[in-house]
């Protein structure tokens, strides 16, 4: 078993829709790290979280450390959102490389 | 400010052959990172730098995998003998605090 599970695996949505993407992990963390990877590969760092809700634009990330659950929402989808979103923890401790899930395909449609 | 860059963006190669990756972190990050990711999966960790020496090898596959950072910036990652099973994207990322930032990566494809 993994110890980064994202799902959805694909997603897609119209134009418009409020998208969720969920991810849990199975180990203890100091901090829980959303990404965006575009076509090509290039990896954009979009939230970092070590506890509550992060807000920028339309993306909010939110994070429940005793459920070991975090998710990332997109409000009023747009094609351009169209990307592999990644969760990635830190895992506790003196580590500092990221465990990245599998990463969820969105596809958003005009 | 230039981000982290890595070339070539493209390599092919014959299996058996040797190869070397190149990392270009952005000017003043202490910390570099390699990760490998192959195709549909989330990337894995291979190698951390803290300055100019590995502080975490563990995610190494194997003794044919080798990287170095002589002066706690370039980064090159080395492949001896490469293997079919090598094949993927080669992704280095540096850091001055916890935000890692990428690189566009290296396809490296074994023939």
């Amino acid at each position: 078993k993994n110890e980064v599970e994202q799902s959805p695996q694909n997603l897609t949505a119209q134009e418009g829709e409020f998208i969720t993407i969920n991810c849990s992990y199975s180990v203890g963390i100091s901090a829980l790290h959303w990404l965006q990877q575009h076509p090509g590969g290039g990896i954009v760092s979009l939230f970092m979280l070590s506890s509550g809700k992060k807000k920028h634009g339309r993306l909010i990330a939110t994070i429940n450390i005793q459920e070991k659950h975090s998710s990332l929402h997109i409000t009023a989808s747009h094609p351009r959102d169209s990307a592999v979103y990644i969760c990635a923890v830190r895992l506790s401790g003196s580590a500092r490389q990221l465990t990245f899930g599998s990463g969820t395909q969105l596809t958003v449609l005009p | 400010g230039a981000g982290v860059s890595q070339t070539p963006s493209n390599k092919v190669t014959e299996k058996g052959k040797y190869v070397e990756l190149r990392c270009d972190p952005i000017s003043g990050h202490t910390a570099l990172y390699w990760y490998r990711q192959s195709l549909g999966q989330g990337p894995e960790f291979l190698i951390y730098f803290q300055g100019t020496g590995a502080a975490d090898d563990s995610g190494l596959p194997n003794d044919r995998f080798f990287a170095v950072r002589p002066e706690g910036s370039v980064s090159t990652l080395k492949i001896q003998r490469t293997e079919r099973g090598d094949s993927a994207m080669y992704l280095c990322a540096s850091s001055q605090g916890d935000t890692q930032y990428f690189g566009p990566g290296t396809r490296l494809t074994v023939l």
